[in-house]
């Protein structure tokens, strides 16, 4: 059972645009910056926002991230088959004094 | 480019140790500002933070596996390392290195390696 919440999967069509929430309480994404991943099998986790809502290097601004109270979203716009893969979100907890992550989401491009 | 390579066993006998190793190239782990990490991922998907070691061997373990962890540091040779004892089938898992920033409000993971697959059986 994952500290954070996510729904297990999302689908759109290609050039569509989804959105995955994440979804915490006060010791964890309401009182710290949430970061999202994706993830291949088999390949390495790629940072894909930290801080909430930044890009880094490299990554399109059809990835984009926000905030608000104890939840997060994670939106892909114009979606590509290459964008299918496992999305998590994760944070700082400071009540369980560790990092925590979302069960992920897996992105079907249909 | 920072990258980062798991190695070790892929099968440990229930009750054993689990001993992982993670080869850092393209920086130094000595250069400071950064924590080098553990996190797994286990076969239903969802992922668990381990914990991390700092360059000069600090720690910090999530508190549901401190009594089982322990990691090291090894700047000579650019690389750190897990252990984790008494281990059962529910430590099998998807073993990943990483290198994370953290500081009061944030928490991130930048880089990953590519994973090591654990198997704990007999």
């Amino acid at each position: 059972q994952s500290v954070l919440t996510q729904p297990p999967s999302v689908s759109a069509a290609p050039g569509q645009k989804v959105t995955i929430s994440c979804s915490g309480n006060n010791s964890n994404i309401g009182n710290n910056y949430v970061s999202w991943y994706q993830h291949l099998p088999g390949t390495a986790p790629k940072l894909l926002i930290f801080d909430n809502y930044k890009r880094p290097s490299g990554i399109p601004d059809r990835f984009s991230g926000s905030k608000s109270g104890t939840s997060a979203t994670l939106g892909l716009t114009e979606l590509q088959t290459g964008d299918e893969a496992d999305y998590y979100c994760g944070t700082w907890d400071d009540s369980l004094i560790a990092a925590v992550f979302g069960g992920g989401t897996k992105l079907t491009v249909l | 480019q920072v990258q980062l390579q798991e190695s070790g066993p892929g099968l440990v006998e229930p009750s054993q140790t689990l001993s992982l190793t993670c080869n850092v190239s393209g920086g130094s782990i000595s250069s400071g500002g950064y924590y080098w990490s553990w996190i797994r991922q286990y076969p239903g998907k969802g992922l668990e933070w381990i914990g991390y070691i700092y360059y000069i061997g600090t720690t910090n373990y999530n508190p549901s596996l401190k009594s089982r962890v322990t990691m090291s540091v090894d700047t000579s040779k650019n690389q750190f390392s897990l252990k984790l004892t008494s281990v059962t089938a529910a430590d099998t898992a998807v073993y990943f290195c990483a290198r994370e920033l953290h500081s009061s409000g944030y928490w991130e993971v930048d880089f990953w390696g590519q994973g090591k697959l654990v198997t704990v059986s007999s």
